[in-house]
């Protein structure tokens, strides 16, 4: 399978603990975006990376939330201190540098954060 | 004003008709436009992308683009049941690789 992939799938946690998400883009896609998404909203940008930089950042992620990406391959995302209104679908997507479509994002799977 | 806006819907139509989803757009230096479907609880997955003026044909989908008018379609020929599901509007207003979503709207093809 040569599609985004995102780990783990679902998690569940309680209101106070820390979390990580991975993310391993399509092989040769250098940019990576994380996104979260919530019941009947579109997907809401995080934060986006070129290579192991991180380019941008959304107001939405808080002091709680960061992102890494150290060797411009895979990226893991972490929330501390976790609060309910953090129960989310958290989406994984890339895109390439180079070709024809280069801002177009393929989405992984997702990983649902459910907060109790 | 939201920058992607689509109707909620649901959009009802026929099997066999032609559905017509539809999205606005704020910002006028919009470079690239992308439309995905999402089934429930799964993640968006792309139908297509379009950047010039006028439309687009993959399949039974056409994309159609009018920047002067600042908005974005999506045609479906020949629905079928198994169209209906929710589909997002996605915008890039270029400088960085930000994409903003509509909220969706969600297609009811009819038997």
């Amino acid at each position: 399978d040569t599609g985004v992939s995102q780990d783990p799938r679902h998690k569940i946690t309680k209101r106070g603990q820390n979390v990580t998400f991975r993310c391993d883009p399509i092989s040769e896609h250098n940019r990576l975006y994380w996104y979260r998404q919530t019941l009947g909203q579109g997907p809401e940008f995080l934060t986006y990376f070129q290579n192991e930089a991180q380019l941008e950042k959304s107001r939405l992620l808080s002091d709680r939330f960061s992102a890494e990406r150290p060797k411009g391959s895979f990226s893991t995302l972490e929330i501390q201190r976790t609060e309910q209104g953090d129960s989310a679908m958290y989406l994984c997507a890339s895109s390439p540098i180079r070709g024809t479509s280069t801002d177009t994002q393929y989405f992984g799977p997702g990983t649902r954060l459910t907060v109790l | 004003q939201k920058e992607v806006e689509q109707n909620s819907g649901p959009l009802s139509v026929p099997e066999g008709a032609i559905a017509s989803l539809n999205c606005t757009y704020s910002d006028r230096g919009s470079q690239s436009f992308f439309w995905y479907r999402q089934y429930s609880g799964k993640s968006p997955e792309l139908i297509m992308f379009i950047y010039s003026n006028g439309d687009k044909e993959d399949g039974r989908f056409t994309a159609q683009l009018n920047k002067a008018s600042q908005y974005v379609s999506l045609l479906i020929r020949d629905s079928q049941p198994s169209d209906s599901v929710t589909y997002l509007c996605a915008v890039n207003s270029g400088g960085y690789q930000k994409v903003t979503f509509g909220t969706g709207t969600k297609l009811q093809v009819i038997p």
